[in-house]
């Protein structure tokens, strides 16, 4: 039932690679974002999108960058890893409109590890 | 600036006890918006409620209820007669008209439910 997927799912990378994460939806939403959960900060915003080739940075920007070609997909890139990026990367949604209103709908997550 | 406060940071309950995990936020705004969301073991993320600043009727859902006080900035969230399924990590979060895009996440309560 999920309308959201992330891939992969478990990744390990070495410091100065780049990395690129997915997130899929089939919910035709709107805004797509991207969170880093790390152990004694909870959830923190990376980017976000609301719309095609619309994007936004969040809390934790340096060091991401994103894109949004299709409604669909939002890519979260690492440009050249560190190991402070070793993370749980999750995808949302928002049903329909701006986040606040509806909440979100989590990905299962991606577990990041850079050596 | 937004903020949210999850102080007890781990509890352990035996089955079928009462357990409060509290939530106290900061925000300069009047429009507001908090929410509990639950990560089990599994690690996916569930939404658990939405509560906006205008609303301030405690809700109960089976054996989950609300407490959510404008004047004491809290959103306490009580699990009466826990079960072993309890167990998880439970995250409270806000965001405002000024941030709708983003939610400002505590840095989550991990339930432990002995059997």
């Amino acid at each position: 039932d999920a309308g959201i997927t992330q891939s992969p799912r478990h990744k390990v990378t070495e410091t100065g690679t780049p990395v690129t994460l997915r997130c899929h939806q089939t919910e035709n939403h709107r805004y797509m974002y991207w969170y880093r959960q790390d152990p004694g900060h909870g959830l923190r915003l990376i980017h976000y999108s609301y719309g095609v080739k619309d994007t936004d940075k969040g809390e934790v920007s340096d060091g991401y960058s994103v894109s949004r070609s299709k409604t669909e997909d939002f890519l979260l890139t690492l440009e050249s890893a560190t190991s402070s990026q070793t993370s749980v990367y999750f995808c949302a949604i928002s049903g329909g409109g701006t986040a606040n209103v509806y909440g979100y709908t989590f990905g299962s997550g991606t577990r990041l590890t850079v050596v | 600036a937004q903020k949210v406060t999850q102080a007890q940071t781990e509890i352990s309950v035996v089955e079928k006890e009462d357990v409060t995990l509290d939530c106290v936020y900061e925000t300069r705004d009047t429009t507001y918006y908090l929410f509990w969301y639950k990560q089990p073991p599994s690690g996916e993320l569930v939404f658990l409620i939405r509560r906006n600043s205008f609303d301030e009727q405690n809700e109960i859902s089976g054996r989950y209820s609300w407490n959510f006080q404008k004047s004491t900035s809290s959103f306490n969230f009580t699990i009466t007669a826990s079960q072993v399924v309890d167990s998880a990590v439970y995250f409270c979060a806000l965001s405002d008209e000024n941030t709708g895009n983003q939610f400002y996440f505590g840095t989550g309560t991990s339930l432990t439910v002995i059997p």
